[in-house]
């Protein structure tokens, strides 16, 4: 069962926009990670921020972390063609290994 | 370049049938998740190991599905009998404490069609 949410399930833009993607969750957390899929593939990690960061970066990716609205949200800047997949946020809570994954934001960006 | 590594990629079988479904984690790496993916429920854990431990099967119907690691290089899923409502695709994932943030690296899957 999915514990985060994520909005816009599907976003769709043009190449050399910005796509915004947010992930709200309910209970406490340690981190907070970023993965990607493309078509037919399995998920891969993009970004981890902790519960004790509120912003980091990676190349074309921004993320931010509100503990205390319990959001997060992932910023993919100048996008491409090559960025169009699904995007899930995944929380870790208490000390097991265990990721609560959303539902994902399917993006498309339009060459 | 590590990776997990699932087999088989594609399995089309017949209701009734024992499935079995393979995993390579990466070398090193001693946690282990097994999800299964569907555009209704989305992506939903199945079982997770520590150390060749079953920690967390609460996800996985116990009286179909079956999860071990025989060693540390090797964890199965097992379906018997599989339904037709067992269709998705099946994920293994690998993961390691030492990085301290949890982060899993995925297979590329096992499409499962059971007809």
């Amino acid at each position: 069962s999915q514990q985060g949410e994520e909005d816009p399930q599907a976003l769709s833009i043009q190449e050399g926009e910005n796509a915004t993607m947010n992930c709200s969750y309910k209970t406490s957390i340690n981190n907070l990670q970023w993965y990607r899929q493309n078509s037919g593939r399995g998920l891969v990690h993009l970004i981890l921020i902790r519960s004790n960061e509120r912003e980091k970066h990676s190349g074309r990716l921004r993320v931010t972390l509100d503990t205390s609205k319990k959001s997060s949200s992932l910023l993919i800047t100048a996008s491409r063609a090559a960025d169009t997949a699904s995007y899930f946020c995944a929380r870790r809570s208490g000390n097991t290994g265990k990721l609560i994954f959303g539902q994902g934001t399917t993006l498309q960006v339009k060459p | 370049d590590a990776r997990v590594t699932q087999t088989p990629r594609h399995k089309v079988t017949e209701m009734g049938q024992e499935v079995t479904m393979r995993c390579q984690p990466i070398l090193g790496h001693n946690t282990v998740f097994w999800y299964r993916q569907t555009m209704m429920q989305g992506l939903e854990l199945l079982a997770y190991f520590r150390n060749r431990a079953p920690l967390d099967d609460s996800g996985m119907p116990k009286d179909r599905f079956s999860a071990e690691m025989p060693d540390a290089t090797l964890a199965t899923l097992k379906i018997q009998p599989s339904e037709p409502r067992d269709s998705a695709v099946y994920f293994c994932a690998s993961g390691s404490d030492r990085d301290g943030g949890n982060i899993q690296y995925f297979g590329a899957g096992t499409r499962l069609s059971v007809l």
